[in-house]
Formats: structure tokens, sequence, C-alpha cells
């Protein structure tokens, strides 16, 4: 299977605990996101990475999150001091570059903060 | 800002009934627009899109058309089936709207035999 994958498929975590979610693209995609989907909601922009450069993050992306892509391969996401709030499907996406911008998802991490 | 519109679920239908979803939109620019579908347990997969205005995007017997008169993208299906049943969502990226994909919130449809 060449779809983008992702790492842990479920998470439950205590409040206040840190956690951090795999993402690993399309291997041809150079673009990677991230999107946050709450029950009875479309998916949330979270933040985009060309390459390995961040480009964009959005304003729901408080201090506690924070992500990676190292090499421009995989990327990472990181949630410090979790909240109930939190709790949500995390899901990432790959495109490649600006070919109408067709994103493909991963299956997502279901993320329960108790 | 930039934003999606999609009508309000769910929507209930028999076997082989007409499907229309509703979707408008709100943007500067010319974005591209989609449909994306989520069958339960598994992830979102991209239905069909229109890049530029009066495209149709179709797939698996579904369409839509991109009005830029109207700022509409509605779904459409001749003939449903028990298999359609899922979450579909209407999202819009490009032009001046950015990369990241802006989503509705989604409308569920449900088929019954």
């Amino acid at each position: 299977d060449t779809g983008v994958s992702q790492d842990p498929r479920h998470k439950i975590t205590k409040r206040g605990q840190n956690v951090t979610f795999r993402c690993d693209p399309i291997s041809e995609h150079n673009r990677l996101y991230w999107y946050r989907q709450t029950l009875g909601q479309g998916p949330e922009f979270l933040t985009y990475f060309q390459n390995e450069a961040q480009l964009e993050k959005s304003r729901l992306l408080s201090d506690r999150f924070s992500a990676e892509r190292p090499k421009g391969s995989f990327s990472t996401l990181e949630i410090q001091r979790t909240e109930q709030g939190d709790s949500a499907m995390y899901l990432c996406a790959s495109s490649v570059g600006d070919l109408y911008n067709e994103q493909f998802f991963g299956p997502g991490t279901r993320l329960t903060v108790l | 800002g930039n934003s999606v519109t999609q009508m309000e679920g769910p929507v209930t239908l028999s076997e082989e009934a007409f499907l229309t979803i509703n979707c408008t939109y709100t943007a500067t620019g010319y974005p591209s627009l989609f449909w994306y579908v989520q069958y339960p347990g598994e992830g979102l997969q991209l239905l069909l899109k229109a890049t530029k205005a009066d495209d149709k995007g179709s797939n698996k017997g579904f369409e839509a058309t991109y009005r830029k008169e109207t700022t509409s993208f509605h779904l459409e299906k001749g003939s449903v089936q028990v298999s359609d049943s899922a979450v579909y969502f209407c999202a819009l990226s490009g032009g001046q709207a950015g990369t990241a994909l802006i989503f509705g919130k989604g409308t569920t449809l449900s088929v019954s035999s």
C-alpha cells in the first residue's frame, strides 16, 4: 500500500501528558498537511510543509503544538500538556506541489484525553 | 473570509433515488473545488474536483459543476446505492484561499434498500 500512513491509529492519554503522532506521506509528494477533525465537523487546517520547511500555521496551532518534517519525508506532530479539548481525530494529508492541490489523506490518529 | 457551507444532514434516501447535496462557497480569487467522501470506518477520499468555472467533476456516477456566478458546487447522483452511505464534505483551496483545504461541516447520507 503506497498511501498516506499514520501511527498510532488510536491514542488514549491523561490530561497533562505529551503525545506524538507520526505521518508518512506518499513518497513523491513534497507537501504535507496536518488537520484536526472533531465530531460532526469538517477537518480544520493546522499546518503544512513543503519539503522540510513549515510554510503555514493556523491560529488553531497553539504553542503546545509543534510539528516537524526533518528530512522532508515523514512528519511528527507533538502536543504538550494535553487538555481534554485536544481530543479529536488528527489527519495527515500529502500532495504534489501545485497540481490543483489534490490532497490524499491518511486514516487519522484518534486522540482521547481523559 | 473563505468558507464553505453545506446543506445540513442527515439526508435519508431509498435506493435508486436522486441525490443532491448543496454546497456554496465564499472565496477571493479562483479556488479549486472538491468533494471528499468518508465511508464508515475509513479515511477521507477525494470523490471529484473542478479547478475552474464551468468545469464539471465526475466520478462513480457523482457529478458537480463549478458555478462561479452562484458560487456553488452542488453534488448530484442520479441513482444512489446503499454503498453510497457516507459523509460527504465539500472543500475549496487555492486562489487567494491559500493551499490549505477549507471544508464544510459535512453531510451524512444514509441510503436504505
